[in-house]
């Protein structure tokens, strides 16, 4: 079945890095995407990741993908307040139907 | 900006009472999806379309939520004999199909149901 998770929280200071973590169950996954909801906001696409791929990087995100492991993650370099928001890990496999997952929520400490 | 509006942003509701909600992606959308958010989860798919034909629906999609996209351009998503557990986020996704599958979310219909 189709099954995406994420820890629920993280919290990191202004300067430092933030990883969050992704895992999900399907193996036919195509591509792999991160979203960021600000709060009272919409869901803004950040970056995405073809399953062929084990690495993007855009400016401060770096995404790792570990296929084997069904494992995502991102990285923020730099953490600023302004990336304090719920970010979600969403899978598709070929339909362009997304699976989210819960949202790992990053509380950025100045 | 994503180019996607929705209208109303929020819809208060009493139990019963239908309600319809509209989705005006950018042209160069073929496809277009639905999808529910409700508090603390992530979105969950309801249907999509590619141009006018609708060709999933979830089992989410009781027989009471019937969406049309008549032109293959705006759509609408319409409730019956609203519960207090359709609640949600009610959210409109417009693609350019045969790409990546990069989605871009419009901010949504708030439906409050009392």
């Amino acid at each position: 079945g189709e099954d995406v998770e994420q820890s629920l929280f993280l919290s990191v200071r202004e300067g430092d890095s933030s990883v969050i973590n992704c895992t999900y169950t399907d193996s036919s996954s195509t591509y792999l995407y991160w979203y960021k909801q600000e709060p009272g906001a919409g869901l803004q696409l950040l970056t995405y990741i073809f399953s062929n791929m084990d690495m993007k990087q855009d400016q401060r995100l770096t995404v790792l993908l570990n296929k084997k492991d069904k494992h995502l993650s991102l990285r923020i370099a730099d953490t600023q307040t302004g990336d304090s928001a719920i970010y979600f890990c969403a899978e598709t496999i070929n339909t362009g139907k997304l699976i989210f997952g819960q949202g790992t929520t990053l509380q950025v400490k100045p | 900006d994503t180019g996607v509006s929705q209208n109303p942003r929020h819809k208060i509701t009493k139990r019963g009472q239908n309600v319809t909600f509209r989705c005006d992606p950018i042209s160069e959308h073929n496809r277009l999806y639905w999808y529910r958010q409700t508090l603390g989860q992530g979105p969950e798919f309801l249907t999509y379309f590619q141009n006018e034909a609708q060709l999933e629906k979830s089992r989410l999609l009781s027989d009471r939520f019937s969406a049309e996209r008549p032109k293959g351009s705006f759509s609408t998503l319409e409730i019956q004999r609203t519960e207090q557990g359709d609640s949600a986020m009610y959210l409109c996704v417009g693609e350019i199909a045969g790409g990546s599958y990069e989605q871009y979310f419009g901010p949504g219909t708030r439906l409050t149901v009392t």
